[in-house]
């Protein structure tokens, strides 16, 4: 079935550093992927989003580019801030509208 | 627009007992789903409801249950508490026809002991 892997354990650097957060996924054909973001004691929220292969999506500085070649779904943004400490999820759509998430890392930037 | 709203935010309760958990969904939205979301895990879907009825079931027990009502929004039900369902217990709402953007709520937070 459709699931999603996260690279292990939290995530922590400084501020203006480069974050990468690695995501890989096994899914019958293309679905869409989605990254979400869960700030502390907060829902989740839609970071987001690439609906087929190739496709880059970017929000608020991140970006994710949805390559079939190694089924992969990476993270990244160039340059972190304090307000982005947040736990991040990478998340596939399996079935109607249901989503299939991965165990999320959380980030923790150092002023 | 007041997005997905859930309540309470927080609860506890004692091993054995049963809870209700609401969940209002986004304006015109017709679809919601429960998330179960341990400590330090991702959310695991527990059911959808669409319709008033139960369209998809993941891998819960029959101790979770649901209801929809007319007007869309939801209940979620625990019967026979364990300590082990101890979650951030999320819910979520969409629209049914097409893969379109799932909203989510802000959680309750349940503690069983």
């Amino acid at each position: 079935g459709n699931s999603v892997t996260q690279m292990e354990g939290p995530v922590t650097l400084s501020e203006e550093a480069f974050l990468t957060i690695n995501c890989t996924y096994t899914a019958t054909g293309y679905p869409s992927l989605f990254w979400y973001v869960q700030y502390p004691g907060e829902g989740l929220q839609l970071l987001l989003k690439a609906t087929k292969a190739d496709d880059k999506g970017s929000n608020k500085g991140f970006e994710a580019t949805y390559r079939k070649e190694t089924t992969s779904f990476h993270l990244e943004k160039g340059s972190v801030q304090v307000s982005d400490s947040a736990v991040y999820f990478c998340a596939l759509p399996y079935g109607n509208n249901r989503l299939a998430f991965g165990k999320g890392n959380q980030v923790v930037v150092i002023p | 627009d007041a997005g997905v709203t859930q309540s309470p935010t927080h609860l506890i309760k004692t091993r054995g007992q049963q809870v209700t958990l609401r969940c209002s969904p986004k304006s015109g939205h017709d679809t919601v789903s429960w998330y179960q979301q341990a400590l330090g895990q991702g959310p695991q879907f527990i059911f959808q409801y669409y319709e008033e009825e139960e369209r998809q079931r993941g891998n819960f027990p029959d101790r979770f249950s649901g209801h929809q009502f007319p007007n869309y929004s939801s209940e979620l039900n625990v019967n026979a508490l364990l300590l082990g369902d101890s979650a951030l217990y999320l819910c979520a709402s969409s629209l049914f026809t097409g893969n379109t953007e799932a909203f989510f709520g802000q959680g309750t937070r349940l503690t069983v002991v």
